[in-house]
């Protein structure tokens, strides 16, 4: 299994453009989030989706969207980049189950500079 | 509503002295509470995790921990810490619906 992935590793973009940020899991996990990292401040929760369909907004949405057409993906977009989304963006997913120790499996992250 | 409060954003110890990373957690059901590790540009794994069983838990490289409900605690330790421990550790504990509520973090430096 290669588990949750994420591309681009690194992106640059100038403010104002639109961009996806790309996430995928191969554990048929139905519990999928984004998550952003700013020093000082942990993880906080962008969208997150429980099952395809399924979306709904965490603590910080203002500026991003998502969609989850299927099981496995969980694309995010930044409609119109502002240098305050500078960040490292997280993926993550979990299975949801009645059973579920709320585990969560991350990807490797995306850098993204906004200037 | 849940929350998580890390003592200290940087702790500072020395190769093979006691890691002790702290944390306060507030919960309105039973908690469940998570300890990850994230190694520079690499993104978080699970350490440990405690789900209403021993309330002592052991987890990977030597790290264990104990929910102490009377305290809300639920510190990480590791007995004789390596190089290879420096990093950030993040405490988390399980929130309402679907959610996982972190703690700012505590980087871990160890210096030799």
């Amino acid at each position: 299994n290669a588990g949750v992935t994420q591309t681009p590793k690194f992106q640059v973009l100038k403010t104002g453009q639109s961009m996806t940020l790309q996430c995928a899991q191969d554990m048929n996990h139905e519990y999928m989030s984004w998550y952003r990292q700013d020093p000082g401040m942990g993880l906080r929760l962008i969208h997150y989706s429980v099952g395809a369909g399924i979306t709904d907004q965490g603590e910080v949405p203002n500026g991003y969207n998502v969609s989850r057409s299927t099981t496995e993906d969980f694309p995010l977009r930044l409609l119109s980049a502002a240098p305050s989304q500078t960040s490292v963006y997280f993926c993550a997913s979990r299975n949801s189950g009645q059973r579920s120790s709320y585990e969560q499996y991350f990807g490797p992250g995306t850098r993204l500079t906004v200037t | 509503a849940q929350s998580v409060t890390q003592l200290g954003s940087h702790v500072s110890v020395s190769e093979g002295a006691l890691v002790l990373l702290r944390c306060n957690y507030s919960s309105s059901v039973p908690p469940y509470l998570f300890w990850y590790v994230q190694y520079p540009n690499q993104g978080l794994q699970l350490l440990l995790k405690y789900t209403s069983a021993a309330t002592l838990v052991k987890g990977i490289n030597g790290f264990e921990a104990e929910f102490k409900k009377s305290e809300t605690s639920f510190h990480l330790t590791k007995p004789s810490a390596h190089m290879s421990d420096a990093a950030e550790y993040f405490c988390a504990v399980r929130g309402g619906g679907f959610k996982t509520i972190f703690g700012a973090g505590t980087r871990l430096f160890v210096k030799a």
